[in-house]
């Protein structure tokens, strides 16, 4: 069975810090990677995909991903209160569907 | 990124009605789309995955006679919740695949909150 595993959180960081998620997954065939972002009462929303090793920036965001370890996590710089929300980590392998980690609640204070 | 749309945002019914929602892709056909349950703290459950021009696939303990799924176009997706009951009362969110170009990506509605009275 296919896994994607993140830790629960809460991750508590102070404003301006650079916040790590991490996130490992079971199935060594999986070839996309994506991070999406929920808010508490709305839908997630996608904020990172990749798709090779290594690093991928976007603004604040790099995810970074290492398909020897499992291994996939998001580095948010500068981290400001309003990217407090869960972060779910979702995989997919070939024309299967995305398998989400249960997310990791992140929370920045002013 | 690209658009789905999810209808309506929210419903209030009575028990033993039924409710359809309506989920779209606006800017990229979706051969496949996904129907989503989300309780309150809790993470997203898969109910079922549903293919343009063919039958859903309903996860397990899932009732593929009570929540309805029809895929009649590439852009179009319905979830009917029939009759429904207090316990149905969830947070729907319907998700398109894009599966266009060098990219495979699901993007999300805005998601219906249901209540059942």
């Amino acid at each position: 069975q296919k896994e994607v595993e993140q830790n629960s959180g809460p991750l508590s960081v102070p404003e301006g810090a650079i916040a790590s998620l991490n996130c490992t997954y079971s199935d060594r065939g999986s070839q996309s990677f994506f991070w999406y972002r929920q808010y508490s009462g709305k839908s997630p929303e996608l904020i990172m995909s990749i798709y090779s090793n290594g690093d991928k920036e976007d603004g604040r965001f790099t995810a970074q991903l290492n398909k020897a370890s499992q291994y996939v996590s998001l580095l948010i710089r500068d981290s400001q209160p309003s990217d407090s929300a869960t972060y779910l980590c979702a995989v997919i392998e070939g024309y299967s569907t995305l398998t989400f980690g249960k997310g990791t609640m992140l929370l920045v204070s002013p | 990124g690209a658009v789905v749309s999810q209808h309506p945002s929210r419903v209030i019914c009575k028990s033993g009605t039924s409710v359809k929602i309506e989920c779209r892709s606006l800017d990229f056909q979706a051969t496949t789309m996904f129907w989503y349950r989300q309780f309150p703290k809790q993470s997203l459950m898969l109910m079922a995955t549903s293919n343009e021009g063919s039958k859903a696939t309903y996860e397990q303990g899932v009732e593929k006679d009570k929540f309805l799924i029809n895929h009649a176009s590439l852009t179009l997706s319905t979830l009917t919740v029939t009759s429904a009951h207090p316990e149905d009362s969830s947070f729907y969110i319907c998700s398109a695949r894009d599966f266009s170009g060098r990219t495979d990506i699901q993007y999300f509605g805005a998601g219906t909150r249901l209540s059942v009275l």
